[in-house]
């Protein structure tokens, strides 16, 4: 079965700082996509970032970016320049086949003034 | 504007009883989803329906029950077999099923037992 693991369960940045959240997968299929998901506290999910398994190029999304590490099965989201409205719960999550999304349990990210 | 309503934004159920969630969307997608969401967990499958009058269980189904009569509409029942149903749940829609389909999400409703 597939699974998706958020290791850091909090992280903190401080503001106009760069962090990385971590987000490692196990699957054994080869056709797959990854989401970074945001959870802010209104607690509305707004998507993040999409990757697709066979594209070879990271996904970038303004400030946002990912490093996509197939073989290691590694999804990790950076985020440049940190603002205040970064704050929320960060949720990795893991698609394939007709239907599912698998979520990680998600990091919580606070950015200091 | 397009977009996914969930209403109420609070739930209140006695024991016993059964409450109804409501998911409307008019973003004209065929697909919709009813996640659960617990403290410390990420988002699990209750339900979801690829196309009108059709839906599968998901990881977690028992103890709750959908309908999807409309393509606009897709609510959740949370019966009283759900001995815990204490909860944050989301809807989402997505234009047709799929993984390589982005999922886009309600604002929620948090179910709370009296």
């Amino acid at each position: 079965a597939q699974t998706v693991t958020q290791s850091q369960p909090e992280m903190s940045v401080q503001e106009a700082e760069t962090v990385t959240l971590s987000c490692t997968y196990d699957t054994s299929e080869s056709d797959y996509y990854l989401f970074w998901y945001k959870q802010p506290p209104s607690r509305q999910m707004i998507l993040v970032i999409r990757q697709e398994a066979y594209k070879q190029q990271n996904a970038t999304e303004n400030r946002f970016s990912v490093n996509f590490q197939k073989a290691a099965k590694s999804f990790s989201l950076k985020i440049s320049d940190s603002q205040l409205g970064d704050a929320a719960m960060y949720f990795c999550a893991y698609a394939s086949g007709t239907y599912k999304y698998i979520f990680g349990t998600g990091t919580r990210l606070k950015v200091l003034a | 504007d397009g977009g996914i309503t969930q209403s109420p934004k609070y739930l209140f159920r006695k024991e016993g009883q059964n409450v109804t969630l409501s998911c409307e969307q008019n973003l004209n997608h065929d697909a919709m989803y009813w996640y659960r969401q617990d403290p410390g967990q990420g988002l699990r499958l209750i339900y979801y329906s690829q196309i009108v009058n059709d839906f599968q269980k998901g990881d977690i189904a028992e103890g709750y029950s959908v309908s999807r009569e409309k393509k606009e509409s897709f609510p959740l029942t949370v019966t009283s077999a759900q001995k815990n149903p204490t909860a944050f749940y989301l809807c989402a829609s997505s234009k047709i099923g799929g993984a390589a389909e982005t999922q886009y999400f309600g604002p929620g409703t948090r179910l709370l037992v009296l």
